[in-house]
């Protein structure tokens, strides 16, 4: 079956270094994947999209890539703040369908 | 700024209650989700709807049903509450294009005793 795989042990870092997130997959072809930004008790928030075709996508401080022969995408925060304190989510998105697969996610603390 | 409601951010039922969840959007969205979320598990779709009075199902349907009159508007609906369902329940909406992100709201969490 479907499944996607993050670190689900929390990530904690020094505030100003680069944290690198994971997100492996298996028996799936996604189109596109996603990822998001979840705070505690609120709902998730879209950061970055990134394309099958696509190696890499950038957005301020924020970087994905997209491996589809590792099956998996890498999430980096440079320059991290305390402010990236969240759980950040993997989703994926395959063609002709309009639904979406989670991963778990993986909390991210930065420490001052 | 867009929007995605959600009727309450807790709610405590008891078991064999019916629950209703309700869910508006602002954006003229065609396509709107219903996942439920938990520890570990991560977000499961319950249902979604591409249209007016159009659903399918997800990938966790058993024990509850889903209703979409007007466009804007997808309820969730526990026909019989359970301790199971005991969960944070988030609702999200996207345009039609399918490559475009989801806008969640705030989510309710739902304790059945």
């Amino acid at each position: 079956s479907q499944k996607i795989e993050q670190n689900s042990e929390a990530l904690n870092i020094q505030e100003g270094k680069t944290a690198t997130l994971t997100c492996n997959y298996t028996n799936y072809s996604p189109a596109y994947l996603q990822w998001y930004r979840q705070d505690p008790g609120r709902g998730p928030v879209f950061l970055l999209l990134i394309r099958e075709n696509e190696k890499e996508k950038r957005k301020e401080r924020l970087k994905v890539t997209f491996d589809t022969t590792l099956k998996q995408s890498l999430f980096h925060i440079t320059a991290s703040q305390p402010a990236d304190s969240a759980t950040y989510l993997c989703a994926l998105g395959g063609e002709g369908t309009y639904k979406y697969i989670f991963g778990t996610g993986t909390r991210l603390k930065v420490l001052a | 700024d867009v929007k995605v409601t959600q009727s309450s951010r807790y709610l405590v039922k008891r078991t064999g209650e019916k629950v209703f969840l309700e869910c508006v959007q602002d954006m003229d969205h065609e396509n709107m989700f219903w996942y439920r979320q938990d520890p570990g598990l991560g977000l499961r779709l319950i249902y979604f709807s591409y249209d007016v009075k159009m659903k399918e199902k997800g990938d966790i349907p058993e024990g509850y049903s889903v209703s979409r009159e007007k466009k804007e508007r997808f309820s969730l609906i526990l026909e019989s509450a359970s301790t199971n369902q005991t969960s944070m329940y988030l609702c999200a909406s996207t345009e039609v294009n399918r490559y475009n992100e989801q806008f969640f709201g705030p989510g309710t969490r739902l304790t059945v005793l």
